[in-house]
């Protein structure tokens, strides 16, 4: 079965530093990887999404994400962080051996911003 | 166009008593999906709609919980009685052109329902 682990619950970063934000997942198959974000009061918003090819993917906000295979890991990182990426984290796994088009989620990283 | 739309955005209600939940999808958007995120934990998939025929429906917790999308067009997802451990955050998303493997969800920004 599919799984996705995000091992930090909570970071906090100052703005105009760099942001790295870790996911690793388990697939037998070649994973279609997404990330999420969820600010306050809003809906989950598309950052980016793997589904093959160039490995390093880049998204919405200024935000690019690595697939690693050898790794097992999908990290989304972004050079300068904005108070406003305060928000959610969540990378997702999408099975590409049927067409139910099924999410599996991690459980989310919390990412606070330091003026 | 309009996005995804659900209400209540937030429910309060007692341990035994019924909720509804609404969503509207997208217009013309054949799928529909229903998530919800329980205790700060991760989010899970409920079920999935393809029209009005609910095509995957393996993530439903037990028989308290029913979903329904009328004539394709919005879905419903009833919780009856509902239980303290049902509180959590129910996301609902549409996706266009059932096959299409895109995963093009668009989704809701949530109910917050709080059983007491």
């Amino acid at each position: 079965a599919q799984s996705v682990t995000q091992p930090d619950i909570h970071i906090t970063v100052s703005e105009g530093a760099s942001l790295e934000l870790r996911c690793n997942y388990s697939y037998g198959a070649t994973p279609y990887l997404f990330w999420y974000v969820q600010s306050p009061g809003q809906g989950l918003q598309l950052l980016l999404k793997y589904f093959s090819g160039d490995t390093l993917v880049q998204g919405i906000k200024g935000f690019e994400a690595e697939f690693k295979r050898s790794q097992s890991s999908f990290n989304l990182r972004k050079p300068s962080v904005h108070w406003s990426d305060a928000a959610e984290y969540f990378c997702a796994v999408g099975a590409t051996d049927n067409y139910g088009q099924n999410f599996v989620f991690g459980p989310g990283t919390r990412l606070s911003v330091l003026p | 166009e309009a996005g995804v739309t659900q209400f209540p955005s937030h429910s309060v209600i007692e341990k035994g008593q019924t909720v509804t939940l609404r969503c509207d999808p997208i217009s013309g958007h054949d799928n529909l999906y229903w998530y919800r995120r329980v205790m700060g934990k991760e989010i899970k998939f409920l079920l999935h709609f393809v029209k009005e025929s609910k095509q995957d429906e393996s993530g439903m917790p037990n028989n308290r919980f029913l979903a329904e999308r009328t004539g394709g067009t919005y879905s419903t997802l009833k919780v009856q009685p509902a239980e303290l451990e049902d509180s959590g955050v129910y996301f609902c998303a549409s996706s266009q052109e059932y096959n299409r493997g895109d995963y093009g969800y668009t989704f809701g920004s949530g109910t917050r329902l709080t059983v007491v």
